[in-house]
């Protein structure tokens, strides 16, 4: 069964430092990749997908992710955050051949992070 | 243009007793989920459904069932609820498989 590993649970950092989260997966095939963000109180929101093209993907607020396909990774990473990047950050992977693989998202468990003004 | 919406915000409930979850969307989406997040365990799939009339188990079937009699509408109902239920629940919905998943503002349900 696929999986998906978010290294942090928690993260704690101060305005304009630098942020990246790690995300691995497990599965063999071809992937669609995504990093989803849910701000306190809020519902699951989009930050940024992968489908194909260039591994590296902008997504909104000044996100962007990596895929590495060799290493099974998609990182998450942001150069300067700002307070209210705090949120709960979850990796989500979607196999290709989603059929096969029982037509689920797969989240990770996802990293919260706390931006100290 | 609302989305997807999800009622009850809230609901606490009793250990045997039931109830439903509605979820809507306006999107036309096919594909409609149910998920629960639970802390240090991101979401899980409960139940799924690919088109109106058609529901399939996921992740963490058990002790829930599901019915999308309209194409817009998913419910979710627990015909016995147990502590262990206890968790926050989302609805989604997705054009394709493959594609973004679109989340409704969740259900916060506590079994005592």
């Amino acid at each position: 069964a696929q999986s998906v590993s978010q290294h942090n649970h928690h993260v704690i950092l101060s305005e304009a430092a630098s942020l990246e989260l790690g995300c691995n997966y497990s599965y063999g095939g071809t992937v669609n990749l995504f990093w989803y963000v849910q701000y306190p109180g809020q519902h699951l929101q989009l930050l940024l997908k992968y489908f194909s093209g260039d591994p590296l993907v902008k997504g909104i607020k000044g996100f962007e992710a990596e895929f590495i396909k060799s290493k099974f990774s998609f990182n998450l990473r942001k150069p300067s955050v700002q307070w209210s990047d705090t949120a709960e950050y979850f990796c989500a992977v979607n196999p290709y051949d989603f059929k096969a693989a029982g037509n689920k998202l797969t989240f990770g468990g996802g990293t919260r992070v706390l931006v100290k003004p | 243009n609302a989305g997807v919406t999800q009622t009850p915000k809230f609901r606490v409930l009793k250990t045997g007793q039931s109830m439903t979850l509605l979820c809507a969307q306006d999107m036309n989406h096919e594909y409609m989920y149910w998920y629960r997040q639970d802390p240090g365990m991101g979401l899980r799939l409960i139940h799924y459904s690919v088109g109106e009339g058609t529901t399939a188990k996921g992740e963490v079937p058990d002790g829930y069932n599901v019915s999308r009699l309209k194409k817009q509408n998913f419910l979710l109902g627990l015909e016995s609820a147990a502590p262990s239920q206890t968790s926050v629940y989302f609805c989604a919905s997705s054009y394709s498989p493959g594609n973004e998943q679109y989340f409704g503002p969740g259900t916060r349900l506590t079994v005592t």
